[in-house]
């Protein structure tokens, strides 16, 4: 079955370490994006990459770094720079031929301590 | 810069009422419109879309949108709400030219019997 795989669901950090969060996708889609959902504030936007090697800041990119290096891969990388980690991210992926929605990944929550 | 607002926060009906969410947006040039739900436990899956053509347009589950031009609005109604549509509900927007999508803060709707 295809679909985007996001792993581990729940991960504990301590404050001061970075941390990354593994989205991987075999639906074939250029575009990946990567969300926070907090509660009462939907979901945010943190990068996004509609193409292998290349992405874009969203509105909250401060603290967290993306890699594209293959199409099907996109791991987030939560910084200690970031001021409030602990949170729920959701990895998406859409096809850039036609108007295709997104498809999104089960989540991971995140809790640093 | 794009953004989305959902006035509604949280909506508690009982069965069988009118639903009408509200969802406006903020960007000048020509947009690409989406409503998500998230079911209790759930993935975020898309309701409906509207890229061009018939202003209404009809989703799964006997929602539909309205897209009004002059009021950057895109709000969601279903004129029956049943118990099993309890979840979070949010609007989503990009550029046409863009795959930048953002999303609103999410409308808690509660259905009682």
């Amino acid at each position: 079955d295809g679909g985007i795989t996001q792993s581990p669901k729940y991960l504990f950090r301590k404050e001061g370490q970075n941390v990354t969060l593994s989205c991987e996708q075999n639906l074939n889609h250029d575009a990946m994006y990567w969300y926070r959902q907090d509660p009462g504030q939907g979901l945010r936007l943190i990068y996004y990459s509609q193409i292998v090697n290349d992405f874009q800041k969203g509105d909250i990119a401060e603290g967290y770094s993306v890699s594209r290096e293959k199409k099907e891969s996109f791991p987030l990388t939560v910084t200690s720079a970031q001021k409030n980690p602990t949170a729920f991210y959701l990895c998406a992926s859409k096809d850039r031929v036609g108007n295709s929605p997104l498809h999104f990944g089960n989540g991971t929550r995140l809790t640093v301590t | 810069a794009q953004s989305v607002s959902q006035h509604n926060h949280h909506v508690i009906l009982s069965e069988a009422a009118s639903l009408e969410l509200g969802c406006n947006y903020s960007y000048g040039g020509t947009v690409n419109l989406f409503w998500y739900v998230q079911y209790p436990g759930q993935h975020l899956q898309l309701l409906l879309k509207y890229f061009s053509g018939d202003p209404l347009v009809k989703g799964i589950k006997g929602f539909e949108a309205e897209f009004i031009k002059s009021k950057f609005s895109f709000n969601l109604r279903k004129p029956s709400v049943q118990w099993s549509d309890t979840a979070e509900y949010f609007c989503a927007v990009n550029a046409r030219n863009t795959d930048k999508l953002i999303f609103g803060t999410g409308t808690r709707l509660q259905v009682f019997p």
